[in-house]
């Protein structure tokens, strides 16, 4: 079965510094998420896009954070700079429509750990 | 608005007993709702789904969920707990309107006892 990739798997950071993140979704699926998943809590959107379009960013911290899909396929989440509080699991899904008729596939995420 | 509501945060079994994970939401206009399973250090997997239709909804693994729309709930249950049924449980809801996200609960842990 096709799988959404991510990578790294893991990364540390020093606070002020920059950190990005990779993911490939499921080939053919239109619609791709990032999620940030606090240790203990569930995961919440950060941003959604429609092909190369942002369609929902309004929980996208925009002063640091930044998220691209330049030709529609894969995308890459960026901080700069990160904050201690920005440790967490970031986890990247896709789908192939809207997603209250098109379940979410989910690859294994990136944890980030800021020191 | 919608939101789900996952009571507690940890839930103990034993092996072969029943397992119970509860539920609720809340949503102004239909719901669909769904259950993900996440393993440690992992993504989220779909467990199951409801759209419309049948109010029992059975899934992978040997779960299934209720959807009671008097209650507001949909709980999920298997008859019969497995040790590699051990991981974190999250229910979701979106609506079927206009700028719909998906949105989680906080999440159950579930541990089976030997």
């Amino acid at each position: 079965e096709a799988e959404v990739a991510q990578s790294p798997r893991y990364k540390i950071t020093e606070k002020s510094q920059a950190v990005a993140f990779w993911c490939d979704p499921i080939s053919g699926h239109a619609t791709l998420y990032w999620y940030r998943q606090i240790l203990g809590q569930g995961p919440e959107l950060l941003v959604q896009f429609q092909d190369e379009s942002v369609v929902d960013d309004s929980q996208l911290p925009k002063d640091r954070f930044s998220a691209e899909r330049l030709k529609g396929v894969d995308s890459t989440l960026k901080i700069q700079p990160a904050e201690l509080g920005d440790s967490a699991m970031y986890l990247c899904a896709s789908s192939v429509g809207s997603s209250y008729n098109s379940p979410l596939h989910f690859g294994n995420g990136t944890r980030l750990t800021v020191t | 608005a919608q939101s789900v509501t996952q009571l507690g945060s940890h839930v103990s079994v034993s092996e072969g007993a029943l397992v119970l994970l509860r539920c609720n939401y809340s949503s102004s206009v239909p719901p669909y709702l769904f259950w993900y399973v996440q393993y440690p250090n992992q993504g989220l997997q779909l467990l199951l789904k409801y759209t419309t239709g049948a109010t029992l909804v059975k899934g992978i693994n040997g779960f299934e969920a209720e959807f009671k729309k008097s209650e507001t709930s949909f709980h999920l249950t298997k008859p019969s707990a497995h040790m590699s049924d051990a991981a974190e449980y999250f229910c979701a809801v979106i609506h079927t309107g206009a700028n719909s996200k998906l949105t989680f609960g906080k999440g159950i842990t579930l541990s089976v006892r030997p």
